[in-house]
This record gives structure tokens, sequence and C-alpha cells, in this order.
């Protein structure tokens, strides 16, 4: 079945950096554009970014341009995301999803980043 | 990059219908067919419920239907049931090339 695995989350200080990975099974990754969506504690979904089949196509929430990059492996089936200079309201859960006609499905089961001195 | 504007909460009685709204612009939910919605149960991870405005991914209950008017897209829940209960997300392409998510609708059961 078609699933996708988040890993790389944990603490760091504002400024720092963290990279995410998102392994991919149960599907042919390379067919699908792929993106990232975080969720602040208690908030509401908010979308961060997302890559074509090929990665010539790259979007990005104007809150992370210029300090998030958004790349993908299609030999080992993975998407990341690298996340620099970190800020506090950068603490969520990161979700990587599966994206279709400019919808997800599925999500991972979430990696959570905390952003704190 | 504004967030679609949907109402904070919603509420219904089993067997009910409810309406959840989701307002954007014409840059976004009017101006294209890629409004998608999404169901999250408290600690679950988000599911999509309907996608471009009115489509039921394969396992979704047909209790659940999307349409659009406008600048305005709907969720509506018919025969509402107490695993219903959830936060409800509304989505949409933009003309930026970006997505945008709404700010979430609690719908309580009661």
């Amino acid at each position: 079945q078609v699933q996708l695995v988040e890993s790389g989350g944990g603490l760091v200080e504002p400024g720092g950096s963290l990279r995410l990975s998102c392994a991919a099974s149960g599907f042919t990754f390379s067919d699908y554009y792929m993106g990232w969506i975080r969720q602040a504690p208690g908030k509401g979904l908010e979308w961060v970014s997302y890559i074509s089949t090929s990665a010539t196509i790259i979007y990005y929430a104007d809150s992370v341009k210029g300090r998030f990059t958004i790349s993908r492996d299609n030999a080992k089936n993975s998407l990341y995301l690298q996340m620099n200079s970190l800020r506090a309201e950068d603490t969520a859960v990161y979700y990587c999803a599966r994206e279709r006609v400019s919808s997800f499905d599925p999500w991972g089961q979430g990696t959570l980043v905390t952003v704190s001195s | 990059q504004s967030a679609l504007t949907q109402p904070a909460s919603v509420s219904g009685s089993p067997g009910q219908s409810i309406t959840i709204s989701c307002t954007g612009t014409s840059s976004d939910v009017g101006g294209y067919n890629y409004v998608s919605w999404y169901q999250q149960h408290p600690g679950k991870v988000p599911k999509l419920m309907i996608f471009e405005v009115s489509n039921r991914p394969s396992g979704v209950s047909n209790r659940f239907s999307g349409s659009k008017s406008g600048n305005t897209a709907s969720l509506t829940i018919s025969g509402l049931q107490a695993e219903d209960e959830a936060d409800y997300y509304c989505s949409s392409y933009t003309s930026s090339r970006t997505l945008v998510f709404g700010g979430g609708t609690k719908l309580t059961v009661l």
C-alpha cells in the first residue's frame, strides 16, 4: 500500500538548520508531484512547498521562501526539506504528501520540528 | 497568500445535513476547479475527502459532497454521524501557482 514516512524532526535553536526526509513506498514515486504541509501546535494546516516529478517546477509559501529548499531523489524514492534560518514560528508537525490535481493524498504521519532555545 | 475563510465551527445532530463554506477570491477558489477538502480527527493525519471541487476519492462515503459557486466552495455532509466529528480544511490552487488552506472548521455532532 502507499506509504510515506517522515523523519529528521527534532529540537533546534533559532537560526539553526534541519533536514527532513520522507521515504515513499507502494507507488511509482517518480510519477508524482510531492509536497510538504505543516501544522503548528493547535493550529490549522499551512502549505509549505511542492516539487514536480523531475524537480523542474518548485514553489514555496512566502513564509519559508529563501529559507527552505525542497528536493527529491527519485532513485531513492525520497523527498527532502532543507530548513535553514529556523524561527520559533516554524515550530510545527511537518507532513509530506503525494500531490495530484492540487490535492494531497495520502499524507505521512508527520515529524515534529521544535524551534526553541 | 491569505488563508481561505472558513467558519470556525459548525454543529449538527445525527442524521442532519451540514454545510461548511470556504471563501476565497477570483485568484484562487473562483479561478480554478482545484478545491480540495480534508478531514482531520484529533491527533490524526489529515485525510482527503474531496478533490477538484466535487470528486470523492475511492473509499470516501457518498455522504460527503462538494460544490462551488463563484469564490465560495462548500462541503456538505448528509446523514451526519458521530464519527464525522472532526476538523475540516479546504484548500485551493492559486494564480501564483501556490496552494492555500482555509483556517479550518470544527464540526461538532450534537
